[in-house]
């Protein structure tokens, strides 16, 4: 049963304007909440996190936003550019656990064009 | 810093044969862990390794196995393939800092396919 998801296979964005895409998780367990981007050929490259007991985390372009009563958590990019085209993975861990075993969504694909 | 290293890249087997994948973590990394990527399942955990010990299984039947050497490179092995088990198979490293911050990197995967 897939404890993450994410319910959108594909987002596509016109260069510029915001990227918003979303995650849910099942199990209150999850205390830490991590997105990933993929390139075709490329292991997933990690992107930003959260902490459950935070709601907001920026990185520059890149927000996650959590809101745990809901257990929804979504990355805003903006602007989004035509390189951040990619599969994007939301993952989560186990309060007590390690990075070694995280459960993944299935990934949304975002595309960018100009 | 080298990457994390996936041998090989891509592989082609038939059903009933074993295979075996190689992952070669970030010098300094002591915990890899290993997720099937499939299309329809996303990524799936398979098993994780600390030190030459398994940490953690995922849900897979035994024939995937794996084990973690003395200088943390690590296998997998499949044994009896199935079409079913045709995935990029992904292995990652992890290490913590100072902080008790962790931080985990991926490799490029495997592709097998199984005919």
């Amino acid at each position: 049963d897939q404890q993450v998801k994410q319910n959108s296979p594909s987002l596509s964005v016109q260069e510029g304007r915001i990227s918003i895409l979303n995650c849910d998780y099942t199990n209150s367990m999850f205390d830490y909440f991590l997105w990933y981007k993929k390139y075709p050929a490329e292991g997933p490259t990690f992107l930003i996190s959260i902490s459950s007991i935070k709601d907001k985390n920026e990185d520059g372009r890149f927000t996650v936003f959590l809101n745990k009563s809901a257990k929804h958590l979504s990355l805003h990019i903006v602007p989004s550019q035509p390189g951040d085209s990619a599969v994007y993975f939301c993952a989560a861990k186990y309060r007590g656990s390690t990075l070694g075993r995280l459960y993944f969504g299935r990934g949304t694909q975002l595309t960018v064009w100009p | 810093k080298a990457g994390v290293t996936q041998t090989p890249r891509y592989l082609i087997k038939t059903r009933g044969q074993q295979v075996t994948l190689s992952c070669s973590p970030i010098s300094g990394h002591r915990s890899v862990s290993w997720y099937q990527q499939t299309p329809g399942q996303g990524l799936q955990f398979l098993f994780e390794y600390f030190s030459e010990t398994q940490r953690n299984k995922g849900n897979f039947p035994g024939r995937f196995s794996g084990r973690q050497f003395s200088n943390s490179r690590s296998e997998m092995n499949v044994s009896t393939l199935e079409l079913g088990d045709s995935a990029l198979y992904l292995c990652a490293s992890s290490v913590r800092d100072r902080g008790l911050r962790e931080t985990q990197y991926f490799g490029p995967g495997t592709r097998l396919l199984v005919l």
